[in-house]
């Protein structure tokens, strides 16, 4: 099946930094959304797009539905120890009644 | 609310041995589904219903099976346990309709190992 393409695959980067990723399809997606996976845990959602060119926030986190609709951007601002996990992007077209999800990207943070 | 609940945390099978994992929400949503989640492999979709009753092959089905008797439950059956059904098992629902209803809500998960 289908899988949306996520990069970086993982990053180890140090408390305080800002933090970017990207996930991008050959599809044209209608809705981008942006999970967050803890260890031992189940995905729970960041942020949702819903607009082409759409920018949203939620807290330190910022989220953008690409023009071409194709891709989607997460940014960390100011990293900090508890957002150690994997973030997973998930996109819907037309009016699928299921979610194409993205391979994961791992984050590491180190004080 | 308590949300997407899942039950058992962790189970051990042994090869062939049956088993069934329960998915419950008490959100009302219409739609449910079942993932596994191996290594490296991300999210894949087992089955999903879209409603009470009914239910529909994800991009994984073989070697499972699944019944939404009621809108609340969602349950997933394995007949005879393989050792490559090793995974951890995510439930997840969503709304029917109205705004935001593509977010999907995702259970604490199932680590099930068969030996």
């Amino acid at each position: 099946g289908q899988q949306l393409n996520q990069s970086p695959q993982s990053m180890f980067i140090q408390e305080g930094e800002d933090v970017s990723m990207n996930c991008t399809s050959s599809s044209i997606f209608n809705t981008w959304l942006w999970y967050k996976q803890d260890p031992g845990e189940g995905p729970v959602l960041l942020i949702a797009l819903y607009k082409a060119g759409e920018l949203t926030s939620n807290g330190r986190l910022t989220a953008q539905f690409g023009i071409t609709r194709k891709d989607s951007f997460l940014n960390i601002s100011a990293s900090i120890p508890s957002d150690v996990g994997i973030y997973f992007c998930a996109g819907q077209s037309g009016t699928a009644s299921k979610l194409t999800f993205g391979t994961g990207t791992r984050l590491q943070v180190t004080l | 609310n308590a949300g997407v609940t899942q039950t058992p945390k962790f189970r051990v099978l042994k090869t062939g041995q049956s088993m069934t994992l329960l998915c419950a929400q008490d959100m009302n949503h219409e739609y449910m589904y079942w993932y596994r989640q191996d290594p490296g492999m991300g999210l894949r979709l087992i089955h999903y219903s879209v409603g009470e009753g009914t239910t529909a092959k994800g991009e994984v089905p073989d070697g499972y099976n699944v019944s939404r008797l009621k809108k609340q439950n969602f349950l997933l059956g394995l007949e005879s346990a393989a050792p490559s059904q090793t995974s951890v098992y995510f439930c997840a629902s969503r709304k029917n309709h109205g705004g935001n209803s593509y977010e999907q809500y995702f259970g604490p998960g199932t680590r099930l190992t068969v030996t």
